[in-house]
């Protein structure tokens, strides 16, 4: 695998349900990101790690809880979601946070209902 | 102040024609503008990336062109062809603010053969 793989690639779930979205990048990097993207809207930066250590967290939910083991692995855990939460969540990567070129994941495709 | 307006939200370019998608500014501390390609099913990919202290930059078919008085830079695709067909984001950042990309809301292309 190269480049930021993302998983699952479709995820449906109801509003009371628990699940996991896993990222993993295999560029060496040590920023990684999530953004939000619904349609027609900008991308909405979520959450960046910079070296493991969380340094932007974008008044997001608490709904929505990331996880940063290492700097190849980001998580998003997500509980309790809103239909209004059903977007393309994407992953990033950058050498580090800040003025570097971003590889995207593909992104997973969240709908709750 | 932290918006980044793109425009249009949709254009369809006969082939060989010239593709143009403009975005403005306010924050007159961005210093990092850069242009993402999305295709259906991947995330985005960076197209091409100007700083404020050159007016135009080339690349191949492609061109950034920055006016700083008007706060205004554009996307040109010269000879458009149908694999240029895709979503196009404008960002923008400063460096003092951990260099965040600011997303446009983004422009999809269509160039019909």
């Amino acid at each position: 695998e190269t480049g930021v793989t993302q998983t699952p690639r479709h995820l449906v779930m109801g509003m009371t349900n628990k699940k996991s979205l896993k990222c993993e990048q295999h560029l060496g990097h040590n920023a990684m990101y999530w953004y939000k993207q619904s349609a027609k809207k900008p991308l909405e930066l979520m959450f960046v790690y910079n070296f493991k250590e969380q340094t932007e967290n974008n008044s997001v939910p608490s709904r929505f809880s990331p996880e940063c083991p290492n700097s190849s692995h980001l998580f998003l855990h997500l509980h309790t979601l809103q239909p209004e939460d059903s977007a393309l969540y994407l992953c990033a990567s950058s050498l580090q946070a800040g003025g570097y070129e971003q590889y995207f994941g593909p992104g997973t495709r969240l709908t709750v209902t | 102040q932290q918006q980044v307006k793109q425009s249009p939200q949709s254009l369809i370019v006969q082939k060989g024609g010239i593709s143009i998608i403009n975005c403005a500014y306010e924050n007159t501390a961005f210093d990092y503008f850069p242009w993402y390609q999305q295709f259906p099913g991947k995330g985005p990919a960076l197209l091409i990336a100007i700083r404020p202290d050159v007016s135009e930059k080339k690349e191949g078919r492609f061109t950034i062109s920055f006016n700083k008085s008007a706060k205004q830079f554009s996307l040109h695709i010269m000879d458009s062809q149908p694999g240029d067909s895709a979503t196009y984001f404008c960002a923008a950042s400063q460096s003092d603010s951990n260099y965040q990309l600011i997303w446009g809301a983004g422009t999809k292309l269509i160039i019909k053969p």
